[in-house]
This record gives C-alpha cells, structure tokens and sequence, in this order.
C-alpha cells in the first residue's frame, strides 16, 4: 500500500521568511503533483512532476523531486500572505487516475 | 469551457436515504475519479474510471457505486447513507500520461444526519 508522508501539517510563517514542506512517499514512481486548496474551494494544480530530478518554479514557489530519495520539496521564499492555504503533495500510482494524497500542510504566513 | 462540473454543491441527507452525486466533464478526458476529504485525511480515491463502461474501486469504496455510461459523466451513488458518509467529496478528470495532472470539481459537502 502507498504511503505519503507530508511534514509539517502545520505551518506558520512570518512574511518575508523561507521554508520548505516536504513530502515523502513509500514506492517508486516518477509521477508526483502538489496542489492547493483555499478554505472551502477546490483544488489548484501547482506543479506537476514528471521524473527525477525534476524542477518547477513559480513565483514564490519551487517544487523537486528525487524519486531515489523519494522525496518531493515544495520551498517557499520569502513568504507574502497570500500563500496562505493548504497544500497537498500526491503521487500517482497509475499514470494520473489514481492519486494517493498526503494529508496536506496547512500554511499559515502572518504580517 | 466548464471544465468539470459536480452537483449537487451542498447536501444533507437522513440515514439510510439514497442519492447521486453528479459529475461531468467536457475535456473529452479519458480518466475519471471521485475523491472523498476529511479533515486531517487528505484525499482518499473511492472510485476511478479509465474509460466509458470501465470503473474500479479505490482506497475507500464501500458504500459506494458508479457507473460510466458515457465518457462525459461519472455519477456516484450513496446507496443507503450513514453518518461516516458526511464528507466533501470531489470529482476529477485526466489524460494518460498528460503533463498537466488532473483537473478537479468544485467540490459537494455532503452531511448525513
């Protein structure tokens, strides 16, 4: 069974700091996506990654991947407000129909 | 373009009632999938589809039944609603092998009473 791990659940940020949230997943695949979700909304594809060593950025954000590690980043430079939301990472098991999501990292940046 | 399209948006439903979840894309999207999200759980896969008449089970199905009749729709189906039901559930699309992942629903916040 896949297992995805993501640390920290929750974060709290002041603007203007770094971080970075990590996801860690339990078999091989070279397939893994972070998403975004606002409170009470849907889910926003960020970054989809598609082998290793993959490297995606936009904006404030940079997603990789290492799928020997298999370990996924998602970091965050110099945090504005408006990133606050919950992100997930998933991996895909089966070629983009069967995601397993980890439980996601609610990130909070303050003033 | 709509994208993908779930009604309805809220629900409550007694016990032991029926119901069916809608979603429909208009990507032309080969792939299929409901999601159920519970607090502190992420994403859990309840069913998936990869084609019209095509349909499996995911992580947690039971309880829970689908079809796909068409390549346009992917309804779910609560047979007799329970209070471990109450959830938000979410519907999605993709393509094999797209570089863009999947795309998903608005979203239905369902409560069993």
């Amino acid at each position: 069974e896949l297992k995805v791990e993501q640390n920290p659940l929750f974060l709290s940020m002041q603007e203007g700091k770094n971080y970075t949230i990590y996801c860690n997943y339990s078999t091989t695949s070279d397939r893994l996506y972070w998403y975004r979700q606002d409170p009470g909304k849907s889910l926003e594809s960020l970054f989809v990654l598609l082998s290793n060593g993959a490297v995606k950025q936009e904006g404030r954000l940079m997603a990789s991947l290492d799928t020997k590690a298999r370990l996924s980043t998602l970091h965050i430079t110099a945090a504005v407000h408006d990133l606050s939301a919950t992100y997930f990472c998933a991996v895909d098991e089966g070629s983009n129909y069967k995601l397993t999501f980890g439980k996601g990292t609610l990130l909070t940046v303050n003033p | 373009n709509a994208g993908v399209t779930q009604t309805p948006k809220f629900q409550v439903l007694k016990t032991g009632q029926s119901m069916t979840l809608q979603c429909a894309q208009d990507m032309n999207h080969e792939y299929m999938s409901w999601y159920r999200q519970d607090p502190g759980m992420g994403l859990r896969l309840i069913h998936y589809s990869v084609g019209a008449g095509i349909t499996d089970q995911g992580e947690v199905p039971n309880g829970y039944n689908v079809s796909r009749s068409t390549t346009e729709d992917f309804p779910l189906r609560l047979l007799s609603a329970a209070p471990s039901q109450t959830s938000v559930y979410f519907c999605a699309s993709s393509e094999p092998d797209s570089s863009e992942g999947a795309f998903f629903g608005q979203g239905t916040r369902l409560t069993v009473v």
